[in-house]
């Protein structure tokens, strides 16, 4: 079976801080790993992703996210945190051997950024 | 607009009603999903078609009946619905049912049983 966990529901930082959002998987093969954002009242929005290669992926918005594969992990992490960066963020894997299977989000994380 | 768009935004329907809720994506994706979102709980994959053909049903009620005509169009018909149904509905498609390119949201819908 495979999971994800965002161990967080909230995460509160400053505005201009670096800012990181947990994320722990569980799947028996090789991972996809993906981070979604949800902004209010709309749908979750492609931000970056892990396929394969480097470990450290960077994508939209500044935000990179490192995969650990000892540790089971796909933090996302941004350098500086900008106030327009608050929204829902979701964690998002699958099983890359595993056919028929659909990827599993996590229960997500709203972050704050306060000015 | 990400690609996939989603009628209506917003949808009010009692409980004897029947509504339907429509997706269209022309991104060229062979893959279609609908999602169901309600708060405080994880997001819940209802039903996923490839190549317009329904490959998943995750034991939703049939009171969702989903319909697939084309591999540009989903829709999701609702009918005798209870007021726990009331989510936010979202559509995304993926270039295929592997999905290694990502998911396409739309904007979904957000429903309200009354």
């Amino acid at each position: 079976a495979q999971s994800v966990a965002q161990p967080e529901d909230q995460v509160n930082v400053a505005e201009g801080n670096p800012l990181t959002v947990k994320c722990t998987y569980s799947v028996s093969g090789n991972p996809y790993l993906f981070w979604y954002v949800q902004y209010p009242n709309r749908g979750l929005q492609f931000l970056l992703k892990y396929i394969t290669g480097d470990n450290l992926v960077k994508g939209s918005y500044g935000f990179e996210a490192e995969f650990n594969k000892s540790q089971t992990s796909f933090h996302l992490k941004k350098p500086s945190a900008l106030v327009s960066d608050s929204a829902l963020y979701f964690c998002a894997v699958r099983d890359k051997s595993g056919y028929g299977q659909n990827f599993v989000f996590g229960p997500g994380t709203r972050l704050s950024v306060l000015p | 607009e990400t690609g996939v768009t989603q009628t209506p935004r917003h949808l009010v329907m009692g409980m004897t009603n029947k509504k339907s809720l429509k997706c269209e994506q022309h991104l060229g994706h062979n893959a279609m999903y609908w999602y169901k979102q309600s708060a405080k709980k994880p997001l819940e994959l209802m039903f996923v078609y490839s190549l317009e053909e329904r490959v998943e049903n995750n034991s939703v009620p049939s009171r969702f009946s989903p319909e697939c005509p084309n591999s540009s169009h989903l829709f999701l018909h609702l009918h005798t619905l209870q007021p726990e149904d009331s989510a936010l509905y979202l559509c995304a498609s993926s270039q295929d049912w592997e999905g290694a390119y990502g998911y396409t949201f739309g904007s979904g819908t957000r429903l309200t049983v009354v």
